[in-house]
């Protein structure tokens, strides 16, 4: 049982244009949404979160959209970069767990 | 500032043998995670401990897998005896509070291979 499901297990952008990673969960318990970032060989790093109580978290590039009623979040990168290349897990949490999808695999292209 | 440090990176062990990760999580934080990430998948949460205290681990497979963190610092996460389905990687993660909305910091994670 998938609490948390990123469907897209890759995803190639050009360089310069908007990268965007989607994630569903089916948990209406959830109420802190986290997204990380994980090279080869190195252990995921977090990127950006939001609260269930907004529905938009900015910083820099990265951008994190929150529709609570269908469940589903959403990470916008802009502009893509070269070093944007990596897994990206999203992952949500209540007061006594967190839960990982199985990661989005995005490729930035020359 | 250092990061979480773990090892050994890698290991390799035949089925029925026991093996022992080690976690060195960032100075000053309280709260040490072991996750275990299985190929293709995310990483699963196996413990939590709020300094020497096991606050979460029902996810942990208490048969075969056992953890402590003497003097709420350095953990040790072993497994005895191995079974093929345990080759995964083994995440140590830390933060500076207790919630899941504190930012996790994780170590480069241990690479095990059950042959």
């Amino acid at each position: 049982d998938q609490q948390v499901k990123q469907n897209s297990p890759s995803l190639s952008v050009q360089e310069g244009r908007i990268s965007i990673l989607n994630c569903d969960y089916t948990n209406s318990m959830f109420d802190y949404f986290l997204w990380y970032k994980k090279y080869p060989a190195e252990g995921p790093t977090f990127l950006i979160s939001i609260s269930s109580i907004k529905d938009k978290n900015e910083d820099g590039r990265f951008t994190v959209f929150l529709n609570k009623s269908a469940k589903h979040l959403s990470l916008h990168i802009v502009p893509s970069q070269p070093g944007d290349s990596a897994v990206y897990f999203c992952a949500a949490s209540g007061s006594d767990k967190i839960i990982f999808g199985k990661g989005t695999r995005l490729h930035i292209l020359p | 500032e250092a990061g979480v440090v773990q090892s050994p990176r890698y290991k390799i062990i035949e089925k029925k043998q026991p093996v022992a990760f080690w976690c060195n999580p960032i100075s000053g934080h309280n709260t040490l995670y072991w996750y275990r990430q299985n190929l293709g998948q995310g990483p699963e949460l196996l413990i939590r401990y709020e300094n020497e205290e096991a606050v979460d681990d029902s996810q942990l497979p208490k048969d075969r897998f056992s953890a402590e963190r003497l003097k709420g610092v350095d953990s040790t996460l072993k497994i005895q005896p191995a079974e093929l389905g345990d080759s995964a990687v083994y995440l140590c993660a830390s933060s500076y509070g207790q919630a899941f909305t504190d930012t996790q910091y994780f170590g480069p994670g241990t690479r095990l291979t059950v042959l």
